[in-house]
């Protein structure tokens, strides 16, 4: 039972144009989020995050927007690069896991073509 | 500042072996995390060391074990493998003692493990 979802495994997005990745959860209880991109051969590497206390957090080209009602969180990116090409995850935790405990999504390949 | 560092990068082992995988965190970092990586599975949590304890655990059987050292460097040993074991084992340090916004996990770039 996958309690981050990431139901579009890729996305195709043309260079300048915005890319909208998004993220469904299922446990009420998780109160920060954050998104990692992660390269061939890398690790993944932190983007933003948002606390549940927040409906929106910027970073540059980077947003992140967070629905609690509807339990949904999605990133866009503005305008779209190639180098933006990568998987992104989506990850959640609660405030109750004394440590880090993160749930990961299953990832979502985003293709940004010239 | 160096990154997290895992070795060795690749191995190839075949059913019923061992292996034992090894994590240096970012100095300073005294939590470390172990996430395994599948395709289409994303990254399931193996477990998390604070202070040479274990401080929690992911739902994976009792062959995948971890242990953490004084200088907070980590290890992560998987006995009898099985095919299914066949992943990228990805490395985390962070730097808080307990959870708070402000401490993400720098991940490393993982170790590919290979069971044929």
């Amino acid at each position: 039972d996958q309690q981050v979802k990431q139901n579009s495994p890729s996305l195709s997005v043309q260079e300048g144009r915005i890319s909208i990745l998004n993220c469904d959860y299922t446990n009420s209880m998780f109160d920060y989020f954050l998104w990692y991109k992660k390269y061939p051969a890398e690790g993944p590497t932190f983007l933003i995050s948002i606390s549940s206390i927040k409906d929106k957090n910027e970073d540059g080209r980077f947003t992140v927007f967070l629905n609690k009602s509807a339990k949904h969180l999605s990133l866009h990116i503005v305008p779209s690069q190639p180098g933006d090409s990568a998987v992104y995850f989506c990850a959640a935790t609660t405030p109750y896991n004394y440590g880090q405990n993160f749930v990961f999504g299953p990832g979502t390949r985003l293709s940004v073509l010239p | 500042k160096a990154g997290v560092t895992q070795t060795p990068r690749y191995l190839i082992k075949t059913r019923g072996q061992q292996v034992t995988l090894s994590c240096s965190p970012i100095s300073g970092h005294r939590s470390v995390s172990w996430y395994q990586q599948t395709p289409g599975q994303g990254l399931q949590f193996l477990f998390e060391y604070f202070s040479e304890t274990q401080r929690n655990k992911g739902n994976f059987p009792g062959r995948f074990s971890g242990r953490q050292f004084s200088n907070s460097r980590s290890e992560m040993n998987v006995s009898t493998l099985e095919l299914g074991d066949s992943a990228l084992y990805l490395c985390a340090s962070s730097l808080s003692s307990s959870f708070s916004g402000a401490n993400v996990l720098t991940f490393g770039a993982g170790s590919r493990l290979t069971v044929l």
